[in-house]
């Protein structure tokens, strides 16, 4: 089955340390991305790619970074510089062509700061 | 620029009672326009989108939502609601603009169906 895969489900970060959620899709899209979820704020846009090795900045990328090595893969950093990062990931993926207009998202990954 | 209003953060409805959940929409062309339903600790889920033509776009598990141009809305609709439909709505609006197919998202209306 096609699909959008994020790992882990939970994860606890000390502070000071950097810690990196796993995002993989099979799906053949090329545009993927990271979404921060809190509690009556919505989704917030972190960053997103549309072509291998090649990333945007979203509103909220402080603190944050990431990679696009494959297509397959977009992984998401979040540093110690990033002082609130106790929140819900979720990660989707979408095409380009003239046809493809929505998001597939994976199941989030819950951050918490410990 | 593109964005979209969800009006209300709680909406609450008796099973078996028609529910609405409203969203408005600004963009500077055509919308295309989408609803996503997220259950606890999960992702979003597509539910429906509309994209052209008819202006009552039918989606998954019942539920549909009515396109209005001249209120610049998209609300959605289910005409008896269940209790496995409580759950938080997202709308979503596509960004024509600037070629990257982003969504903006509505905050979100936390619906709940009261037995």
């Amino acid at each position: 089955d096609g699909g959008i895969t994020q790992s882990p489900k939970y994860l606890f970060r000390k502070e000071g340390q950097n810690v990196t959620l796993s995002c993989e899709q099979n799906l053949n899209h090329d545009a993927m991305y990271w979404y921060r979820q809190d509690p009556g704020q919505g989704l917030r846009l972190i960053y997103y790619s549309q072509i291998v090795n090649d990333f945007q900045k979203g509103d909220i990328a402080e603190g944050y970074s990431v990679s696009r090595e494959k297509k397959e893969s977009f992984p998401l950093t979040v540093t110690s510089a990033q002082k609130n990062p106790t929140a819900f990931y979720l990660c989707a993926s979408s095409g380009l062509g003239p046809g493809d207009y929505g998001y597939t998202f994976g199941s989030g990954t819950r951050l918490t700061v410990v | 620029a593109q964005s979209v209003a969800q009006p209300e953060d709680q909406v609450n409805v008796a099973e078996g009672n028609p529910l609405t959940v409203k969203c408005t929409y600004s963009v500077s062309g055509n919308p295309y326009l989408f609803w996503y339903v997220q259950y606890p600790n999960r992702g979003l889920q597509f539910l429906l989108k509309y994209i052209t033509g008819d202006n009552l776009v039918k989606g998954s598990y019942g539920f549909e939502a009515e396109f209005n141009k001249s209120q610049t809305s998209f609300h959605l609709k289910k005409p008896s609601a269940l209790v496995s439909d409580s759950a938080l709505y997202f709308c979503a609006v596509r960004d024509l603009w600037t070629g990257a197919n982003n969504l903006f998202f509505g905050t979100g209306t936390r619906l709940t169906v009261i037995p």
